[in-house]
């Protein structure tokens, strides 16, 4: 069963810092995996897309990873700003399969 | 407009109604997508079109649930008998072809009282 993980559910840290955020997946025959951001009572708002030859995507201040023999992606925010308080969901498109599977995301939180 | 467009953005309606939700995809994108998602959880998929053709229709969860695209761009979303838990978020989304970069809609909240 293709699952996908997200830890920790939520995050909590004060403007500036570097954060990073986890996302598993069980099944390493990934097509694509993709980053998004949801504002509440918002839909999701695409951050960046790697493709499964790819090891990193880079998009100002963000900056994703894929590890496909460990089965994890990482989400790189630098300088963090109040303005990227929100839920962040991966998703992941596997190989045969007609769909997302998303995680559940973590909400963080930039303190001013 | 440039992006997935969802109407209504909100829908009330009594158990036992049936209700339409519509998805207007960006231009150009073959490939679209429903999804439903409860608060606090990452979004379930329901059904996925290639063209005017249901390609997968696995994650609709009975028989009430039905969706068509019948000219290969606006969908619509019809859910029949309306059941208290079928209150959530439905999002819609497009790609220009299968797993390619998603693009989300607003989402309707469906509530069902």
């Amino acid at each position: 069963k293709q699952e996908v993980t997200q830890i920790p559910a939520a995050l909590s840290v004060p403007e500036g810092e570097n954060l990073v955020l986890n996302c598993s997946f069980t099944d390493s025959a990934i097509y694509n995996l993709q980053w998004f951001r949801q504002d509440p009572g918002k839909g999701l708002t695409s951050l960046l897309l790697i493709q499964s030859s790819q090891r990193e995507q880079t998009s100002g201040r963000l900056n994703a990873s894929l590890d496909k023999s460990s089965g994890r992606s990482t989400l790189y925010i630098a300088a963090s700003q109040p303005g990227d308080s929100a839920t962040y969901l991966c998703a992941v498109a596997y190989t045969g399969f007609n769909k997302f599977y998303f995680g559940s995301g973590t909400k963080l939180n930039v303190k001013p | 407009g440039a992006g997935v467009s969802q109407t209504p953005s909100n829908k009330v309606t009594e158990k036992g109604k049936y209700v339409e939700l519509r998805c207007d995809p960006i231009s150009g994108h073959t490939a679209l997508y429903w999804y439903r998602q409860s608060l606090g959880q990452g979004p379930e998929f329901l059904i996925y079109f290639q063209g005017t053709g249901a390609a997968d229709d696995s994650g609709l969860p009975n028989d009430r649930f039905f969706a068509v695209r019948p000219e290969g761009s606006v969908s619509t979303l019809k859910i029949q008998r309306t059941e208290r838990g079928d209150s959530a978020v439905y999002l819609c989304a497009s790609s220009k072809t299968r797993n390619t970069e998603a693009f989300f809609g607003q989402g309707t909240r469906l509530t069902v009282v």
